[in-house]
């Protein structure tokens, strides 16, 4: 079983459409979560950093973490063609990032 | 400020061979990690530098190497290259402490 599993998609949406994107894990050392975007042929660019259960907002993009279940998501509203990319789950524990496998989104103008 | 930037963006070697990979980290960030990402994968932590030291490493053979210079620019070693080891290869900056990570765009290495 993998410490980080993610849902690889492809997820296809109309826009203006309220996506979510999830993750589960399995390490209950993982402290720091993460949510990173990544273009085709691109490197993963940074979106949301959470460390606390709860929510937290940032323009259209809310990062949700739920320790107790081991579950975090990423609800994008509003969704947009240039939201088409890859969403990485990343978790952090002792220095190293542990990433999910990726989810591929394309929003359809 | 400057971001990560990572040199060369495209590779091609042939198995066997040695490739370096170089890296620098964004302006005033001391911390280097660098990352494998095979396609459709999401990037694996090979190791991590800081203070131009190996400060975590992840399940990759010692024949993956790098070092960390006192700019805190750092440098990646694959030697006996093999078809496996082709993928994209990324560097993230950091300051120790934090756990903020931005990735350069990426080196892809092609072993054929």
């Amino acid at each position: 079983q993998k410490e980080v599993e993610q849902d690889p998609g492809p997820l296809s949406v109309p826009e203006g459409a309220i996506v979510s994107l999830n993750c589960t894990y399995s390490n209950s050392a993982f402290q720091y979560f993460m949510w990173y975007r990544q273009y085709s042929r691109k490197g993963p660019e940074l979106l949301m950093y959470t460390y606390s259960s709860g929510n937290k907002e940032d323009g259209r993009f809310t990062a949700q973490v739920d320790k107790s279940s081991k579950y975090i998501s990423l609800f994008i509203r509003d969704s947009q063609p240039s939201d088409s990319a890859t969403y990485l789950c990343a978790m952090d524990s002792a220095r190293q990032l542990t990433f999910g496998s990726g989810t591929q989104l394309t929003v359809l103008p | 400020e400057t971001g990560v930037t990572q040199s060369p963006t495209h590779l091609i070697k042939t198995r066997g061979q040695q490739v370096t990979l170089r890296c620098s980290s964004q302006s005033g960030h001391n911390t280097v990690s660098w990352y494998q990402q095979a396609l459709g994968q999401g990037p694996q932590f090979i190791f991590q530098y800081y203070r131009e030291e190996e400060n975590g490493r992840g399940n990759f053979p010692p024949r993956f190497s790098g070092l960390q210079f006192p700019n805190y620019s750092s440098e990646l070693n694959v030697n006996a290259l093999e078809l496996d080891d082709s993928a994209l290869y990324l560097c993230a900056s950091s300051l120790e402490g934090l756990t903020e990570a931005f990735f350069g765009q990426g080196t892809r290495l092609t072993v054929v």
